[in-house]
């Protein structure tokens, strides 16, 4: 079965720039999609097919996806941006979760 | 506005089904490329996909789970069930709907608030 690895956590200053990174076997071969979730709510997609925001995502969220490894980069990192982030793909039919990053604002 | 808000009992014993409604509006599972789908997540584990509906009837589940899950649509309630045979004190997870649409590539663009579901004797 297709497995999607994350760094447990990532720590980043307030105003600085974050970046996590997800990998998989051949993964730029699929669309990665990113979702933020913070305690106690619902996940929310911020990213779409390796690097589009859906509507009203801000523009400090980017991505990229390479070789195995797919990237979510946030910008000027705010302290409403920390947050649990999973990557997720379609492997074939069925659907994969990362195993999910902890981002923590210094 | 699309919607999505998760329905069923809070608690259930070892070796019961488990039944999961999840009450949407705002979309038609009707149209081409629209799919639910169910997601669960353990008490501070990652998240899990357990199963999609597809527009057009089609089911997907999680291989693992693929023996215990069912999943069926009810288009004139705006409906989507999830069923889990033989509950397990492991399955006891907040479980969360999400529309899947090709809009965003596939991704589960809008998600219910989820519902924790215990299992204990």
């Amino acid at each position: 079965s297709f497995e999607l690895t994350q760094p447990l956590s990532v720590s980043v200053a307030l105003g600085q720039t974050a970046k996590m990174t997800c990998g998989g076997n051949n993964i730029e071969g699929k669309n990665v999609h990113w979702y933020q979730q913070k305690p106690g709510q619902a996940p929310v997609l911020v990213i779409y097919k390796d690097s589009k925001r859906p509507a009203g995502i801000p523009d400090r969220f980017s991505g990229s996806n390479s070789g195995n490894t797919a990237t979510l980069t946030i910008s000027r990192v705010q302290a409403g941006d920390e947050a649990d982030y999973y990557c997720q793909v379609w492997d074939r039919t069925t659907g994969v979760f990362g195993t999910g990053t902890k981002v923590t604002v210094l | 506005q699309i919607t999505l808000k998760e329905s069923g009992p809070t608690l259930v014993k070892p070796t019961q089904t488990l039944t999961l409604t999840c009450t949407f509006s705002g979309f038609s599972l009707s149209s081409s490329g629209v799919g639910v789908g169910w997601i669960r997540q353990s008490p501070g584990k990652a998240l899990e996909w357990l199963a999609l509906l597809y527009w057009d009837g089609e089911q997907r589940y999680s291989p693992s789970l693929k023996s215990r899950l069912s999943i069926a649509k009810d288009t004139s309630k705006n409906q989507v069930v999830l069923t889990m045979t033989n509950m397990d004190p492991v399955d006891t997870a907040t479980y969360y709907c999400a529309q899947r649409s090709t809009d965003v590539a596939g991704a589960f663009e809008f998600w219910g608030q989820g519902t924790l579901i215990a299992v204990s004797s």
